[in-house]
């Protein structure tokens, strides 16, 4: 089975531009998560997403946006971008939102903001 | 306020020696424990995971953790590390009802042959 799939690998943007991430989570999986990780530290929490619906939200700007397909993949949107939002962003799926579920996790987003 | 602290930023040991990372938390309430793994060029894996029963939990590659809800802390141990067990490694905890993942800020393992 394909794990959690995640595209681009690597992008470079300029200051005020927007940028859109996508994540295909494991077949059969309905719960996408987005994480930022800046270098040296532990992933942040962004958006969780269920059945196409938000279910948590981190403390992020309005910049960030994000949906969640039919299909069950995701989009994070950001908006304006800034030199702070280099960072690796990852994408987690799990089969439900809650419970005994474990999040696996994507080989990341690398962005790059000049 | 929901934390995880992980006391150790950089670990160095030779091959055989034994491990352990310190992880402490704060929630209130229900919590799930967890420590990920990143190797070099990898993507986060999951090591082993608590959620609720026998506090000591077995991972792959022989690594243990400890759940000890008195001092709020899921330390993870090996007895004898391996040069392949150089990586990153991350403990996070969520509350029962969520899947939100508060991860700490990492400790970085280099294991010299």
């Amino acid at each position: 089975d394909a794990g959690v799939t995640q595209s681009p690998t690597h992008l470079i943007k300029t200051r005020g531009q927007h940028v859109t991430l996508r994540c295909s989570p494991i077949s059969g999986h309905k719960s996408v998560s987005w994480y930022q990780q800046v270098l040296g530290q532990g992933p942040q929490f962004i958006f969780q997403y269920y059945e196409k619906e938000e279910r948590g939200r981190g403390n992020f700007p309005d910049r960030f946006s994000a949906r969640q397909f039919p299909n069950y993949s995701s989009e994070l949107n950001v908006n304006a971008l800034l030199l702070g939002d280099s960072a690796l962003y990852l994408c987690a799926s799990s089969l439900e939102d809650r419970g005994n579920y474990e999040q696996y996790f994507g080989p990341g987003t690398r962005l790059t903001v000049t | 306020a929901q934390s995880v602290s992980q006391h150790n930023h950089h670990v160095i040991l030779s091959e055989a020696a034994s491990l352990e990372l310190g992880c402490n938390y704060s929630y209130g309430g229900t919590v799930n424990l967890f420590w990920y793994v990143q190797y070099p060029g990898q993507h986060l894996q999951l090591l082993l995971k608590y959620f609720s029963g026998d506090p000591l939990v077995k991972g792959i590659k022989g690594f243990e953790a400890e759940f000890i809800k008195s001092k709020f802390s899921f330390n993870l141990r090996k007895p004898s590390v391996q040069w392949s067990d150089t990586a990153e490694y991350f403990c996070a905890a969520r509350g029962g009802a969520t899947n939100k993942l508060i991860f700490g800020t990492g400790t970085l393992l280099a294991v010299q042959p």
